[in-house]
């Protein structure tokens, strides 16, 4: 069975602080790796893709991947507030199959 | 405005009484899905498509019957809902040659199960 891990959190930061969220899996052919972001009601929304080892910035977002140690992680720098949500990390295991993670809670406090 | 459409959003209904959830998406995309969000276990995929008349289970496809007889419409059909199909639902589309697997949701559908 095909697996992907995640802390489910709730994992708090101050505003201002860097938050790290990690992320293992199992399927070791897996080629490409999501970030998504889910507000509590809503429905889930990318924020970062990254399909090679290393890093991958997108403005305070920067996703990191070491397939070696299958292992991809987020980094949200000066966090908000408004990054409080859920985020799910989404692994594509080929053939359109995309196994997501269950989440991890941030709160950013104020 | 580009999206993926969901209909009903809120379903309450009875074990047994079959019920279809729609979707649909107005990007021209290829690849549909179905996944079922669940409390601590996170998104699970149901059944997908990779164009019309081309659909492949995912992981949790017992109990679901989808068909994609048009690109941009790809139902959900529970012949004889159970309780244990309470959840709640997501139907997305992407691209694959355009947007590299990114996916885009609908706003969810909640069912009930009585």
């Amino acid at each position: 069975q095909k697996e992907v891990e995640q802390n489910s959190g709730p994992l708090s930061v101050p505003e201002g602080a860097i938050a790290s969220l990690n992320c293992t899996y199992s399927d070791r052919g897996s080629q490409s790796f999501f970030w998504y972001r889910q507000y509590s009601g809503k429905s889930p929304e990318l924020i970062m893709s990254i399909y090679s080892n290393g890093d991958k910035e997108d403005g305070r977002f920067t996703a990191q991947l070491n397939k070696a140690s299958q292992y991809v992680s987020l980094l949200i720098r000066d966090s908000q507030p408004s990054d409080s949500a859920t985020y799910l990390c989404a692994v594509d295991t080929g053939g359109f199959k995309t196994i997501f993670g269950a989440g991890t809670r941030l709160f950013v406090k104020a | 405005e580009a999206q993926v459409t969901q209909n009903p959003r809120y379903l309450i209904t009875v074990t047994g009484k079959k019920l279809t959830v729609t979707c649909s998406q107005n990007m021209n995309h290829e690849y549909m899905s179905w996944y079922r969000q669940d409390p601590g276990l996170g998104l699970r995929q149901i059944y997908y498509s990779m164009n019309v008349e081309v659909t492949d289970k995912g992981d949790v496809p017992e109990g679901y019957k989808v068909s994609r007889k048009e690109k941009r419409n790809f139902p959900l059909i529970l012949e004889s809902p159970s309780p244990n199909q309470t959840s709640l639902y997501f139907c997305a589309s992407s691209d694959p040659d355009r947007a590299a697997d990114t996916q885009y949701f609908g706003p969810g559908t909640r069912l009930t199960v009585l």
